[in-house]
Formats: C-alpha cells, structure tokens, sequence
C-alpha cells in the first residue's frame, strides 16, 4: 500500500523567510497530492493541491512542486507571516485507492 | 452552515465503556471516512465508506464499528474502550472516492480514564 513520508518533522523560520516541506511517496498509482494545515486545535484544511499531470502549482505565496520519477513533491512558502504558523501534512491519493495517505506532519513556526 | 459536522466535540469516558460518536455531512460527497489522529499529530486512516459500502478497513480492531445509515452519515461506535483509543477522531467527506479533497469535521477528541 502507499506510504508517504515527510520531512522535516519540526521547522523554524524567521518571518518573511521562506520555508520548504518536502514529502516522498511510494505507490506510483498515486496521482493526487493534497497538502493541509492544521491550526493548534483545529481541523486540517486543504490548502492546496496538485495531480499528476502537472509539474508546478502556485497560489500567491504558496507554490508546490511535484517530481513523478523520483516520487517526491515539496511544498513552498514565500515570505512567512505568524499565521502560517501550524502543522502542515502532505498527503498522496488515488481513484482506485480510495483513501488519502497522510505524512507525519511538519511543525511549522514562524520566529518574529 | 457547516459542512462535516461530529459530535460530541469531548468525549471523556472509562475503561471498559461503549461510545459513539456521529458524523454528518451536506456537502452531497458519495465518500466519508473515520481518521485517528494521535498525541504525535499522526493521521491514520481507519475506514472509507463510499455510498454506504464499506470500502476500506485499516485493520482496525473489531471494537470499533462503523454505520452509515445514508451517505450522508457515517457514524462510528467504539465497544470496550481502551486506554489507547484516547485521541482526536476526524470524520471527512470527499466527493468521489479517494482523489478529492477531504473535507473534515471539527474532531472529537475521546479520552479514556
């Protein structure tokens, strides 16, 4: 079955830096790639999203990125506000799975 | 209005009890699932319900049983609690089965004393 693995598991950045979350993935039938954010006692909340005929996505600060041969994709955030602090979780799916695999979850905290 | 909606919120309950705890959704999604998320933030799926059919059980023990009387109901009742079962459980809907985005309920979190 699938399995997605994810680094780092704990991240800080000063604000206004950037910050990256990289994610690798197993099943090669996989071909949607959701990434969430959980605020601290909050459910998690799509943020954004690829699939596998893409290679590149982006919206405004958040971009991701997806490398189908080596199963990997990464997550991006430019310029860093106190509001992104939260746990973000990669995640890989398919139709015929029917069930999203999520990472381990990266801890991300912004310094002021 | 909210879109996946469990309840209770808290749960707090001994050893040895049986609980349940509800799920909703009016998004019209055909897929709900039952995920655990445990004191390292793990989010583990349990089950996949797809139009009431059972889709996928993550080898999860026999004590929790999950019912979905429609698809818009996914509910999940839990025999013999355990110590270890203390988490925060997440009901989710998607609109098809696995490559769409999940959308979850706010969580319970059960505590077993």
């Amino acid at each position: 079955g699938e399995n997605v693995e994810q680094h780092p598991s704990t991240l800080s950045v000063q604000e206004g830096d950037s910050a990256v979350i990289k994610c690798t993935y197993s099943d090669s039938a996989s071909n949607y790639f959701p990434w969430y954010k959980q605020e601290l006692g909050k459910r998690p909340q799509l943020i954004i999203d690829i699939r596998s005929n893409v290679g590149e996505k982006k919206d405004q600060r958040i971009a991701v990125t997806l490398n189908k041969t080596a199963k990997h994709f990464s997550l991006h955030i430019t310029e860093t506000q106190p509001e992104d602090s939260a746990v973000y979780f990669c995640a890989a799916s398919s139709s015929s799975a029917s069930k999203i695999i999520f990472g381990s979850g990266t801890r991300l905290s912004i310094r002021p | 209005d909210t879109a996946v909606s469990q309840t209770p919120k808290y749960l707090v309950t001994q050893m040895g009890n049986d609980k349940s705890i509800k799920c909703e959704q009016n998004l019209g999604h055909d897929t709900m699932y039952w995920y655990k998320q445990d004191s390292k933030k793990f989010l583990k799926i349990m089950f996949s319900y797809n139009n009431k059919e059972l889709i996928i059980n993550e080898t999860v023990p026999n004590r929790f049983s999950p019912k979905s009387p429609d698809k818009a109901h996914l509910n999940l009742h839990i025999n013999s609690l355990e110590l270890g079962d203390s988490a925060v459980y997440f009901c989710a809907s998607s609109q098809v089965s696995g490559d769409t985005e999940a959308f979850f309920g706010q969580g319970t979190r059960l505590t077993v004393v």
